[in-house]
């Protein structure tokens, strides 16, 4: 089975710049994340897809992030304008429905971004 | 707030030794508790869980240990071998009492270095 693919690996801009993370879920996934981690710091949940439909989106910042999940499958993710505290490894992960906790979701390998 | 805490940013352990990782929470509601392990340059893999009714629960080399009255886990490694050498998160599971999904919490991991 194919893993989460996540693109780009790497991405740099400046401060004030947009950029957008892409990712494609294991096939039949349909709950989709997307985490955050900054240097030194646990993964934190910044938004959760079933579906199409957005579940949790308490910890997204929305003033300068946004989130689709387009006919329920891939995602994007987009940070205007992008702010130095905003450089952090951006991971993707995705579960099947009714997932009850005991197994993990399973993590793309991050997209990581530095602004400067 | 900090849910899950790992107090110890690093570890250094003698390789055919036993390695301890430990890990806080404060959330009684959790109902699984999780093991993470991260290469560098990749995405966190899923390793080992507990369930919040049991105390104890094996995996080859791997055991995790919870004491829910001291609100507390540890992740056994024994023996210990230069492979294990990665960032180790805990995590823990609870469905969120308004949107009803279940989501994972991290601490802020451990460096786990295996010395040969």
């Amino acid at each position: 089975e194919a893993g989460v693919a996540q693109s780009p690996r790497y991405k740099i801009i400046e401060k004030r710049q947009s950029v957008a993370f892409w990712c494609n879920p294991i096939s039949g996934h349909a709950t989709l994340y997307w985490y955050q981690q900054i240097l030194g710091q646990g993964p934190k949940l910044l938004i959760q897809f079933q579906n199409n439909g957005v579940v949790d989106d308490s910890q997204l910042p929305k003033d300068r992030f946004s989130a689709e999940r387009l006919k329920g499958v891939d995602s994007t993710l987009k940070i205007q304008p992008a702010k130095l505290e905003d450089s952090a490894v951006y991971l993707c992960a995705s579960s099947l429905v009714g997932y009850q906790g005991s197994d993990g979701y399973t993590f793309g390998s991050g997209t990581r971004l530095t602004v400067v | 707030d900090q849910q899950v805490k790992q107090n110890s940013p690093s570890l250094s352990v003698q390789e055919g030794r036993i390695s301890i990782l430990n890990c806080d929470y404060t959330n009684s509601m959790f109902d699984y508790f999780l093991w993470y392990k991260k290469y560098p340059a990749e995405g966190p893999t899923f390793l080992i869980s507990i369930s919040s009714i049991k105390d104890k629960n094996e995996d080859g080399r791997f055991t995790v240990f919870l004491n829910k009255s001291a609100k507390h886990l540890s992740l056994h490694i024994v023996p210990s071998q230069p492979g294990d050498s990665a960032v180790y998160f805990c995590a823990a599971s609870a469905a969120d009492p308004i949107q009803g999904a279940q989501k994972l919490v991290f601490g802020q991991g451990t460096r786990l270095t295996i010395n040969p």
